[in-house]
């Protein structure tokens, strides 16, 4: 059974601090890896991918990808009130099947 | 059109109708999923498209789940007999390529309730 796991939180910080989400996966074969925001009520939106080991930076963004250790992370600078959300952690596999999706990590940002 | 449409927004049936939810992907993309989110979970796969390929209904719940693609666009959704447990949103969502290599799309979804 192919999983994405994520602590559902929440996880609180206080506006203009680093928030840091995670996400682990358990096939190996996984190739590309997405991080979704979802606000309540809303659907899920994307906001960052990454497909090689190392640190991608958008903006205020930093996604890092291991795949020795299976583990994905989504880095939020200077967090503002705005980024308070959902977030959840998607893989695709090797197998050629759709995304599977984590149960994603609720973000709470005070200000 | 601009975004993935879905339709309708909400839906409320009683318990043994028959319900059908309509998705309109990106122009252009040729891979559709569905994904159904009940309160408090995470998004469970339901099926896949992708061109002119056979379906990858590998997860649908039960045979009262069904869904078709019409011209490799539009796609309906249809549930049978619907139960209470089917109550969810349901999310369309479209890629440019297979697998969601570069990522999904989504539409707002359908909300359903079976009462």
């Amino acid at each position: 059974q192919k999983e994405v796991e994520q602590n559902s939180g929440p996880l609180s910080v206080p506006e203009g601090a680093i928030a840091s989400l995670n996400c682990t996966y358990s096939d190996r074969g996984s190739q590309s890896f997405f991080w979704y925001r979802q606000y309540s009520g809303k659907s899920p939106e994307l906001i960052m991918s990454i497909y090689s080991n190392g640190d991608k930076e958008d903006g205020r963004f930093t996604a890092q990808l291991n795949k020795a250790s299976q583990y994905v992370s989504l880095l939020i600078r200077d967090s503002q009130p705005s980024d308070s959300a959902t977030y959840l952690c998607a893989v695709n596999d090797q197998a050629g099947t759709a995304l599977i999706f984590g149960k994603g990590t609720t973000l709470s940002v005070s200000s | 059109g601009a975004g993935v449409s879905q339709s309708p927004s909400n839906k409320v049936t009683e318990k043994g109708k028959d319900v059908e939810l309509r998705c309109d992907p990106i122009s252009g993309h040729t891979a559709l999923y569905w994904y159904r989110q009940s309160l408090g979970q995470g998004l469970e796969f339901l099926i896949y498209f992708q061109g002119n390929s056979a379906p990858d209904k590998s997860g649908l719940p039960s045979d009262r789940f069904s869904a078709e693609r019409t011209g490799g666009s539009v796609s309906t959704l249809t549930i049978q007999r619907t139960q209470q447990e089917d109550s969810a949103v349901y999310l369309c969502a479209s890629s440019v390529a297979r697998q969601g290599t570069y990522g999904y799309t989504f539409g707002s979804g359908t909300r359903l309730t079976v009462v």
